[in-house]
């Protein structure tokens, strides 16, 4: 059963320096990785779709990379601000007949003004 | 942009209550989901269906059922609620099995 584990689960951060998110997973097998940004009490937004051929994905000032050899993945925040507060969760697709995403339990960051 | 529905922000019901929690999406994705978030658990799938009148259960299937009679509509069902089952509630639908999820504003249900 794959295991989807983010550490640390929590962060504080001074306004503008860059954030670092870790996601590990036990098996390496994967289709496709997520990551996802929720606000306290909010459903979950989606910010990056890696696909298992893929090393990264960039939007704006976020940077997802994959490592499934090692089973790792890693969200770069650049130049943080205080919106940016919130818990990130990674997901990850284990095969391509499997219809389910395993979740991480998130890392709440928050940025400091 | 893809907009997934729930029903209800706050929901409080009572012990033994038959509880409807509705999802629906305006984008006609194939595949939808039900999962339950909890402190320190994270979020745990309850059930997900891949097409309308198909389901297939998660991780955590016990107490709860669900319905898909139209594309767009997929309903959990809490056939006699119980205290275990407050938690906060989250839907989500994909167009299919390539591309990203996309989430509801969620439920919380607290039931007394």
């Amino acid at each position: 059963k794959q295991e989807v584990t983010q550490i640390p689960a929590a962060l504080s951060v001074p306004e503008g320096e860059n954030l670092v998110l870790n996601c590990s997973f036990t098996d390496s097998a994967i289709y496709n990785l997520q990551w996802f940004r929720q606000d306290p009490g909010k459903g979950l937004t989606s910010l990056l779709l890696i696909q298992s051929s893929q090393r990264e994905q960039t939007s704006g000032r976020l940077n997802a990379s994959l490592d499934k050899s090692s089973g790792r993945s890693t969200l770069y925040i650049a130049a943080s601000q205080p919106g940016d507060s919130a818990t990130y969760l990674c997901a990850v697709r284990p095969g391509s007949n499997d219809y389910k995403l395993s979740f991480g339990a998130g890392t709440t960051v928050t940025v400091r003004a | 942009d893809v907009k997934v529905t729930q029903s209800s922000r706050y929901l409080v019901k009572r012990t033994g209550e038959k509880v409807f929690l509705e999802c629906v999406q305006d984008m006609d994705h194939e595949n939808m989901f039900w999962y339950r978030q909890d402190p320190g658990l994270g979020l745990r799938l309850i059930y997900f269906s891949y097409d309308v009148k198909m389901k297939e259960k998660g991780d955590i299937p016990e107490g709860y059922s669900v319905s898909r009679e139209k594309k767009e509509r997929f309903s959990l069902i809490l056939e006699s609620a119980s205290t275990n089952q407050t938690s906060m509630y989250l839907c989500a639908s994909r167009p299919d099995t390539t591309r990203s999820a996309f989430f509801g504003q969620g439920t919380r249900l607290t039931v007394v």
